[in-house]
């Protein structure tokens, strides 16, 4: 089993849509959680980042993450067609030198 | 800064063929990871270095795979013999851990194609 598991998609929404992506995690002592935004033939780039429990919004994205149940969410408000990439997200330990990451989720969003 | 710099941006080589991958980091980095990814895999870590010295390789799938940072500045991949599921993008990272986000500043990456 992978430390992170994400939902695979693809997801397809509607221009304007409030989008849900979500991962799972088995690693207790993992303290950081960042959502990364890949566009095709591209590497990925930072979207977000929390540290530990709690929520973070940066304009129409909020980053959630539960560490009760080992759950990390990224929600998009008011979703546009430039926000269609593939979404991975990451977590590691206070101590760890890497990143483990989920195989992301390919959003398209249609206008 | 230009941002982590990869070369080649394509390969495509016959199997049995040795590969050679290319990365600079970003000045003032130390850390450097070395990333796989495929539609069947997802992003893979391969390898990764701190001020140069090779932390992980737990991801290098096999003896093939060889990876090396003789400073700062550069690091290598090599694939020796190249294999067709050795075709995939490879992707250079670096960072600094004096960044609270932890943020990883990934290359463009390498289209490798094995035939």
């Amino acid at each position: 089993q992978k430390e992170v598991e994400q939902d695979p998609g693809p997801l397809s929404v509607p221009e304007g849509a409030i989008v849900s992506l979500n991962c799972t995690y088995s690693n207790s002592a993992f303290q950081y959680f960042m959502w990364y935004r890949q566009y095709s033939r591209k590497g990925p780039e930072l979207l977000m980042y929390t540290y530990s429990s709690g929520n973070k919004e940066d304009g129409r994205f909020t980053a959630q993450v539960d560490k009760s149940s080992k759950y990390i969410s990224l929600f998009i408000r008011d979703s546009q067609p430039s926000d269609s990439a593939t979404y991975l997200c990451a977590s590691e330990n206070t101590n760890a030198g890497k990143s483990t990451f989920g195989d992301g989720t390919t959003l398209t969003v249609k206008p | 800064d230009a941002g982590v710099i990869q070369s080649p941006r394509h390969e495509v080589t016959e199997m049995g063929q040795e590969v050679t991958l290319r990365c600079k980091p970003i000045s003032g980095h130390d850390y450097l990871f070395w990333y796989r990814q495929t539609m069947m895999r997802g992003l893979e870590l391969l390898i990764y270095f701190n001020n140069n010295v090779p932390i992980d390789d737990s991801g290098m799938p096999e003896d093939r795979f060889s990876a090396k940072m003789p400073n700062a500045s550069f690091s290598t991949l090599k694939i020796q013999p190249s294999e067709p599921r050795d075709s995939a993008v490879y992707f250079c990272a670096s960072r600094t851990l004096r960044d609270a986000s932890r943020k990883l500043f990934f290359g463009s990456g390498t289209q490798l194609s094995v035939l």
